[in-house]
């Protein structure tokens, strides 16, 4: 149990329906990846924040997603006008306080667009 | 580009050993990473290599050869329990870059 909690764990929705997931880390964690895994693939990179500043953004990051991390605390990815092919694992991911160069991934957010 | 290659399915039988082989290559190295992934479930992390040779953890191995850009994952005394998605990442500066996973199947 990495101690990370993201919400929600399930969400379907319709196509064109925007759509907000939440991860919150542990307080010491200052460094937060987001990631997306389709079926049969491995995650792919979105972004990530070293405390409230979004550093990068992936291509993959169209112009229909935004990330946020206020206070550099928890952090919420948004879909607006969801697609069909956005169905996917949405899984967020930490550094811990003392080692810096292994990410733990939190149990993920699961989205289906109908 | 980042390419980073290991192998679709294995399957092996309760009480073997089983290797799961990932080559890469990539615009960048600061460490390359094995994680478990049960279906429907997050990816856990299992061991990290950023120089050349094996480092031994329990059950599990993982050896790396940077000048051939290979690693490879040790499944020793496979349990049933060890069927599950076996993903091979390269860290590049602060992030990941993922294979499409090993799929384990341990019979009986």
């Amino acid at each position: 149990d990495t101690g990370v909690s993201q919400d929600p764990r399930h969400k379907i929705t319709k196509r064109g329906q925007n759509v907000t997931f939440r991860c919150d880390p542990i307080s010491e964690h200052n460094r937060l990846y987001w990631y997306r895994q389709t079926l049969g693939q491995g995650p792919e990179f979105l972004t990530y924040f070293q405390n409230e500043a979004q550093l990068e953004k992936s291509r993959l990051l169209s112009d229909r997603f935004s990330a946020e991390r206020p206070k550099g605390s928890f952090s919420t990815l948004e879909i607006q006008r969801t697609e069909q092919g956005d169905s996917a694992m949405y899984l967020c991911a930490f550094l811990k306080r003392f080692n810096t160069d292994t990410q733990y991934f939190g149990p993920g957010t699961r989205l289906t667009v109908l | 580009g980042q390419n980073i290659d290991q192998p679709t399915e294995m399957t092996a039988t309760e009480g073997a050993i089983v290797q799961i082989n990932c080559t890469y290559q990539t615009s960048g190295f600061n460490g390359l990473f094995w994680y478990q992934q049960h279906a429907g479930e997050a990816p856990t992390f299992l061991s990290y290599n950023v120089l050349d040779g094996l480092e031994e953890k329990g059950r599990f191995s993982s050896f790396l050869s940077r000048s051939k850009g290979y690693s490879y994952l040790l499944l020793k005394e496979l349990q049933m329990k060890d069927s599950a998605s076996y993903l091979c990442a390269v860290k590049n500066d602060y992030k990941l870059s993922f294979g499409a996973g090993t799929t384990v199947t341990v019979r009986a």
